[in-house]
């Protein structure tokens, strides 16, 4: 099983600053990786996948980047919406697996 | 529009068994590649099985052996079948539609099913 580990857990950002979160695995991923958001009470919103592809209607202010074993989201200005968790997810093997998540708090 | 309205949570004993369905509109079932998705209360999620277009099914190491995936064609219906449930299995359950084509992504998703498993 390919393990998922996200960093940090929180990370408390100010609105109109950059978020930086990562995403390791434990082997190479091929370039298989997507990153969900998800607030409170909703279901995940799908925002990034192929490391680097935005999904539709997600803001150009999301950028995804990284290669092998290393991941990284950026949020280039973080708007008020934007405070959530995010999680990454490897589809390069079975099973499929999730990182922990990073919550982005207000700071 | 797609939309995926999950059914058949409840609180059941562990041990026990459990269907919970996935009602979709807006498209096939049978044309997609479809997948289920578990969050437990207050934690991370975890994929728990895959139902690809062509048949084939795929499972996360902790429900292989007692979970299986299907479809009604007829009725538009993905359902999981969960057997010998244990308290671990207790989450709010979510079917989710793959990309077009078939990425092994989680782009479309229903709001769930909750499933509690206790004594």
């Amino acid at each position: 099983e390919i393990v998922m580990t996200q960093s940090p857990a929180t990370l408390s950002v100010s609105p109109g600053e950059r978020a930086t979160l990562s995403c390791r695995a434990t082997q190479s991923l091929n370039s298989f990786l997507a990153w969900y958001q998800q607030k409170p009470g909703q279901v995940p919103r799908l925002l990034i996948y192929d490391t680097s592809t935005r999904a539709t209607g997600v803001p150009a202010r999301f950028s995804g980047s990284g290669s092998g074993t290393e991941f990284t989201l950026t949020i280039s200005s973080l708007q008020s919406e934007d405070f959530a968790v995010y999680y990454c997810q490897q589809y390069n093997g079975w099973p499929l697996t999730f990182g922990g998540g990073t919550k982005v708090e207000v700071k | 529009e797609v939309q995926l309205v999950e059914s058949g949570g409840g609180l059941v004993r562990p041990g026990r068994s459990l269907r919970l369905s996935c009602a979709a509109s807006g498209f096939t079932v049978s044309s997609v590649h479809m997948s289920w998705v578990r969050q437990a209360p207050g934690k991370g999620l975890e994929w728990v099985s895959f139902l690809y277009s062509d048949g084939r099914t795929f499972y996360g190491d902790s429900v292989k052996g007692r979970f299986i995936v299907s479809r009604d064609d007829s009725k538009n219906i993905l359902y999981l079948q969960m057997n010998t449930l244990r308290p671990e299995d207790t989450a709010l359950y979510h079917c989710a539609k793959d990309l077009p084509g078939g990425r092994n992504l989680f782009p479309s998703w229903g709001q769930g099913t909750l499933v509690t498993v206790s004594s």
